[in-house]
């Protein structure tokens, strides 16, 4: 079972719509969670980060987090071309001295003008 | 700015002839990693400093090698690279290790993508 499960897409939405992403993780003792965005051939970007249950906004970006069902997920509101993008969601398992991030392998999205 | 640089951005090699990439930080941030990332997979972590201690992954090649001569630099030396480490190689830094709060958080290079002829 991997540590980090994201749907590898491509998800398609049109320009203005709220864009969906999910994430769920293997281990209940994960505290820390991440979302960051890959255009094609570029590094990851940091979108936001969230450690408590609910939800937490940053503009146009939203993050739910809900650790009894291990999920957590991104929504874009009123999404633009510009968004189309690779969408990682890492997290942290606290497991001792040897913590370190893992990585989902990514949702793709397309937003359509 | 504050800034992750990686260094060249492109490296073409033969197969077999050592390479080295380069990253340094002006964010003065205690840990840095590398990451290995090859398309559409997650990036998978080579190594990581803490200060100067040195952390390698379980399933890391022998092939790979890393240096941090001091807090801003740090470099991977590929030995003999081979057609499978064609990838592109990520550089990332944080305040504190990952489990530490706030200052866990990862911010990357721009990447040196790797081509072995």
């Amino acid at each position: 079972q991997k540590e980090v499960e994201q749907n590898s897409g491509p998800l398609s939405v049109p320009e203005g719509a709220i864009a969906s992403l999910n994430c769920t993780y293997s281990d209940r003792v994960s505290q820390s969670f991440f979302w960051y965005r890959q255009y094609s051939g570029k590094s990851p970007e940091l979108i936001m980060s969230i450690y408590s249950n609910g939800d937490k906004e940053d503009g146009r970006f939203t993050a739910q987090l809900n650790k009894a069902s291990q999920y957590v997920s991104l929504l874009i509101r009123d999404s633009q071309p510009s968004d189309s993008a690779t969408y990682l969601c890492a997290v942290i398992p606290i497991r001792g001295n040897f913590n370190k991030f893992y990585f989902g392998s990514g949702t793709k999205l397309n937003v359509k003008p | 700015d504050a800034m992750v640089i990686q260094n060249p951005r492109y490296q073409v090699t033969q197969f077999g002839k050592p390479v080295t990439l380069s990253c340094s930080q002006t964010l003065n941030h205690n840990v840095m990693y590398w990451y290995q990332q090859k398309s559409s997979q997650a990036p998978k972590l080579l190594f990581h400093y803490y200060d100067k201690d040195f952390n390698n992954e379980a399933d890391t090649p022998d092939n790979f090698q890393s240096r941090r001569p001091n807090t801003s630099f740090c470099f991977l030396d590929i030995r003999s690279p081979g057609l499978g480490d064609a990838a592109m190689y990520l550089c990332a830094t944080s305040r504190e290790p990952p489990g530490q709060g706030v200052g866990e958080t990862q911010y990357f290079g721009p990447g040196t993508r790797l081509l072995v002829l």
